[in-house]
């Protein structure tokens, strides 16, 4: 069964601090593909990226990266110079191959960042 | 890029009526849509999978007979809550899948519930 893992239910940083949201998954399929959302106070879901599970690459868009590794099933997501706007959840999902595309959510992990 | 709404928005209901949501998805056919439920400060957890033409697919414990299903077209799809009580208060958000491309949805902006 799918399942991930967002071990830090609250984080709270000072502005132009850097910060790492964790994320662990589990699955059995050799194809999945893996994504972050970021959800404000506003509720929609935003979407920052998706990963499949043959591309290893670490990734960088701006301020965030993000780093895959499929050894130890983590897709870790860094914020450069957090900014106020930056306050949100962030849910890392996951989504077996083969056609499902059933999202598996993670608990999410709120980001406060402080002026 | 493609956009999916939401009607309505926010919607208060009595306890015992039913309630409809629509998802619609603007600018692309959505072969497949997603509804998902998300209480306060918790993740969101899929209760159904609607192809178009063809009856949804329930997750385990989600009862279809309280929350109905149609997706009628391909760009729309409708949650009715029926008989709706108290602890059906909720977010419900729901995503579009372009037939077109890989695995890729596309989310609404979310619709809350509350039952009085």
């Amino acid at each position: 069964a799918q399942k991930v893992t967002q071990a830090q239910t609250e984080i709270s940083v000072v502005e132009k601090e850097d910060v790492t949201l964790d994320c662990v998954y589990e699955t059995r399929d050799t194809t999945y593909y893996l994504f972050w959302y970021k959800q404000p106070p506003s509720g929609e879901l935003v979407f920052l990226i998706r990963r499949n599970s043959f591309d290893e690459q670490n990734e960088i868009s701006g301020r965030y990266s993000w780093n895959f590794q499929k050894s130890t099933s983590s897709f870790n997501f860094t914020i450069t110079a957090s900014q106020v706007v930056d306050s949100a959840v962030y849910f890392c999902a996951l989504s077996e191959g083969g056609g499902s595309e059933k999202l598996v959510f993670g608990k999410g992990t709120k980001l406060t960042v402080n002026p | 890029g493609a956009v999916v709404s939401q009607h309505p928005s926010r919607v208060i209901c009595k306890s015992g009526t039913s309630v409809k949501i629509e998802c619609r998805s603007l600018d692309f056919q959505a072969t497949t849509m997603f509804w998902y439920r998300q209480f306060p400060k918790q993740s969101l957890m899929l209760m159904a999978t609607s192809n178009e033409g063809s009856k949804a697919t329930y997750e385990q414990g989600v009862e279809k007979d309280k929350f109905l299903i149609n997706h009628a077209s391909l760009t729309l799809s409708t949650l009715t809550v029926t008989s709706a009580h108290p602890e059906d208060s909720s977010f419900y958000i729901c995503s579009a899948r372009d037939g077109r491309g890989p695995y890729e949805q596309y989310f609404g902006p979310g619709t809350r519930l509350t039952v009085t």
